[in-house]
Parts: structure tokens; sequence; C-alpha cells
């Protein structure tokens, strides 16, 4: 029931393309879900987070939709540029912060040129 | 500009060394810090949560007496890798949770090789 669960493992976008990434999880107690990129030898960074009184939040080129009654989620990159090639993990906790985040498997995407 | 700092950010150490790893908050107090462990190509795997003040509550599977966490400050903690071995080897990353924006920032990790 903590298990976040993401597809697909890996993805590749033309330049301009939409990319696609989705989560999905079991527990009805998380109330936070964040978005990391992460580039390689680095640590992970917040993209953008969403908590589930909303249905989608936009900041920029990225856009997370939110459905809460089939406890789903997915991230979307619009106008994706080979500079957003990273690997992406989707998270989730009981309570934003403080409370320990459960992450999905990672997706490495490559934007093509 | 970063937020959550770690050092060092590699170190090479030979077998049954201890190496110990900080993880600093820069602008802010955490009361809360996370350790986590990343093999290649593979998600954050959490160690253990500190809690600046107390004891830190490690993963299952985790063996407390091998990865020590010290929290003695509200902008630090550390990871001291006991007797390290090479399957200890590993990228080890931190977070800290801002209280003011309940957020939790990444610092940039440590790569730790054991010989």
């Amino acid at each position: 029931q903590q298990q976040v669960k993401q597809s697909p493992q890996s993805l590749i976008v033309q330049k301009g393309g939409i990319s696609i990434i989705n989560c999905a999880y079991e527990n009805t107690a998380f109330d936070y879900f964040p978005w990391y990129q992460q580039f390689p030898g680095k640590g992970p960074a917040l993209l953008i987070a969403i908590r589930p009184d909303v249905s989608e939040k936009k900041e920029g080129r990225f856009t997370i939709s939110f459905n809460k009654s089939a406890k789903q989620f997915s991230l979307h990159i619009m106008d994706s540029q080979p500079g957003d090639s990273a690997t992406y993990f989707c998270a989730a906790s009981k309570r934003r912060g403080a409370q320990k985040l459960v992450f999905g498997q990672g997706t490495r995407l490559t934007i093509n040129p | 500009g970063a937020v959550v700092s770690q050092h060092p950010s590699r170190v090479i150490c030979k077998s049954g060394t201890s190496v110990k790893i900080e993880c600093r908050s820069l602008d802010f107090q955490a009361t809360t810090m996370f350790w986590y462990r990343q093999f290649p190509k593979k998600s954050l795997m959490l160690m253990a949560t500190s809690n600046e003040g107390s004891k830190a509550t490690y993963e299952q599977g985790v063996e407390k007496d091998k990865f020590l966490i010290n929290h003695a400050s509200l902008t630090l903690s550390t990871l001291t890798v006991t007797s390290a071995h090479p399957e200890d080897s590993s990228f080890y990353i931190c977070s800290a949770t801002n209280p003011s924006t309940d957020t939790q920032y990444f610092g940039p990790g440590t790569r730790l090789t054991v010989l």
C-alpha cells in the first residue's frame, strides 16, 4: 500500500513534443505528490508538486494532472527540449515535508534534437 | 541557489575505514532530515529519518550500527558509514524539510567508493 508505481521506465521524445509520465498509488492517505528531476551525478530537484484538492497544476512547460478517484497522477512536459533529458521521479507522502516520501521507480527521459 | 549542501561530494576510502558525510540546510532550520541511498539507474531508497535532538528512525533492513546518523543541530545532520566495505559504495543523498514551506529539498549527493 506504500508503493508508487511509475511508468514508463524510459521514454524517448522528439524535440518540441509532449513528454508524459504516469504514476499510480494505492494509499489514500497520501496527500502530497511532488515530481523531481534528477541529472546524472546530482541530487533530485523539486520540479512541481500538487495536492489532491486540485486536478491540475501548471508551471511553465510542466503540468501535473491529478485523478483522485483513479489514484493516478501524471507529469506533462510541453515543448520538450534536449535540456529536459533527465530522470524523473514521482513521489507521494501523507503530509507535506516532514513525512517521508515514497518514490516511484523513475523514468529516464531522452529528448532527441 | 542550493538550499541543502552535502560534503564531501565524493569520497574514496579503504575497506574497513569509516566515512562521515555532512548534510546542511543553508536557508532554514530543519527539524527533520532524511538520508537516502541510490544505486545506479535506480530510485532513491530511504535509509533513515533524522530528527534533531533525538535518535534517528531507520528503515527496515538498514543496519543502524553501520550507518550512524547524528542530527546535532537544526542545520546539520551527519551520516557515518562505519567499517565500510565495497558493497557500501553508492550515491548517498540527504534531504531537509523547510518547516515554513513544508517542502523537502535534496542535497547534491555524495559518491562513496570503497576500495
